[in-house]
């Protein structure tokens, strides 16, 4: 069955520091994967969303970028955080061709 | 443009039905997705329609109309258990099978 990693759980970071989120997909190849984020209380955006190894498209301009140097590998990155880029990250992934996502635990992250 | 409308809350007495509904615009459609997403938690996926008509799932129901962009998710015998937000998503044209999410609807089931 297939599964998928995401970690930390909960993350705090000062202003101006780096990021890196990573998330990993088991039991399935050449996934589609997403990062979303969900600020309180709201719904979740679509940050990037990656169909193959080096393949990254973003939804929104922001101060965050994503990389994925592998087929089961998405990485979300920032170089200097921002207040604003606190929230719940989410990453998921679907099979080709069929549309639903199926979503890491999350990783909640504070800027201070 | 896209845009996904849900009720902000709700609330519901345990054992009773309820219905959450759902309204988009989308540039296309390819399918809607609800989901259940307890506080803290991520997202787990409920129910699928890409046609129009009613899928039944046990105690969770979900209807689709593409004609009027309408969907709502109905769940019967309500339990404490099924507070939390029911998220309704989209998918449009284009590939990559991109979901586009409304705001969610809090649910709280009260005894």
């Amino acid at each position: 069955s297939q599964t998928i990693h995401q970690w930390p759980a909960t993350l705090v970071q000062p202003v101006g520091s780096p990021l890196s989120l990573e998330c990993t997909v088991e039991g399935t190849s050449n996934p589609n994967l997403y990062w979303y984020r969900q600020a309180a209380g709201r719904g979740l955006q679509l940050l990037f969303y990656s169909v193959g190894i080096g393949q990254i498209s973003s939804e929104v301009p922001q101060n965050l970028s994503a990389s994925r140097p592998q087929d089961r590998q998405f990485i979300l990155s920032s170089k200097k955080l921002l207040l604003s880029d606190s929230g719940f990250y989410l990453c998921a992934w679907s099979v080709k061709g069929r549309g639903e996502a199926f979503f890491g635990q999350g990783t909640r992250l504070t800027v201070v | 443009g896209q845009n996904i409308d849900q009720p902000t809350e709700m609330t519901a007495t345990e054992g009773a039905i309820v219905q959450i509904n759902c309204t988009y615009q989308t540039s296309g459609f390819n399918g809607l997705f609800w989901y259940q997403q307890h506080a803290g938690e991520a997202p787990t996926f409920l129910s699928y329609n890409v046609l129009d008509g009613l899928e039944e799932k046990g105690r969770f129901s979900s209807f689709l109309s593409r004609s009027k962009g309408y969907s709502y998710l109905l769940l019967k015998e309500l339990q404490m258990k099924d507070s939390a937000s029911y998220l309704c998503a989209v998918r449009g044209s284009g590939g990559y099978n991109k979901l586009i999410f409304g705001a969610g609807t809090r649910l709280a089931v009260h005894p």
